[in-house]
């Protein structure tokens, strides 16, 4: 069983729609939980950084962790093609970043 | 707002000569981290350094891998004998002084051709 599992997409939406990308993780052992944004030819973008089960809004951004279920969640409301990009969700590891494959997302206009 | 700096942007390199690639890390940031991509996969952790020493290394940092952090701004990585399955994007991520359990940020990467 691969340490993080993410669905590679593509997702294509029309603008205003609410997106959901999610993550499975196996190792309980990760606290911290990360999403970042990456642009073609660009390093990973921080977007959310979260701790503890529940949920971080940030904007029209909202991270959701399961702890239980080994399962974390981004949502993206009113989105904008702006917001074309891949998603990469990241379990930190002590001292370094577990990534998911990242979600290809497209959202046209 | 504060960013991590790579260069150069692109690297071509002949196989088996030597590459440095360089980052400038986040001022006031103290852990400092390489990943690779290469194209179509994952971000892939290659080591961590704190403290001028290396604090985690994955299996892909073999002994043709090291790093350094020559003065008070620069983190570089070094790969002795490029191999052709080197080609990738390196990423460079540094997080802050509080402890490595904080968010890392990541420069836009340099990528490494080798021919």
């Amino acid at each position: 069983q691969k340490e993080v599992e993410q669905d590679p997409g593509p997702l294509s939406v029309p603008e205003g729609a609410i997106v959901s990308l999610n993550c499975t993780y196996s190792n309980s052992a990760f606290q911290y939980f990360m999403w970042y944004r990456q642009y073609s030819r660009k390093g990973p973008e921080l977007l959310m950084y979260t701790y503890s089960s529940g949920n971080k809004e940030d904007g029209r951004f909202t991270a959701q962790v399961d702890k239980s279920s080994k399962y974390i969640s981004l949502f993206i409301r009113d989105s904008q093609p702006s917001d074309s990009a891949t998603y990469l969700c990241a379990m930190d590891s002590s001292y370094k970043l577990i990534f998911g494959s990242g979600t290809r997302l497209l959202v046209r206009p | 707002e504060p960013e991590v700096t790579q260069t150069p942007s692109h690297q071509v390199t002949q196989m088996g000569q030597e590459v440095i690639l360089r980052c400038v890390p986040i001022s006031n940031h103290l852990y400092f981290y390489w990943y690779r991509q290469i194209l179509g996969q994952k971000v892939e952790f290659l080591v961590s350094f704190y403290n001028n020493e290396i604090s985690e290394k994955s299996e892909i940092f073999d002994d043709q891998f090291s790093v350094e952090r020559p003065d008070g701004s620069n983190f570089t990585l070094k790969i002795r004998s490029t191999k052709l399955e080197d080609s990738a994007m390196y990423f460079c991520a540094s997080s802050s002084p509080r402890g490595s359990n904080q968010p890392q940020h990541f420069g836009d990467g340099t990528r490494l051709s080798i021919l």
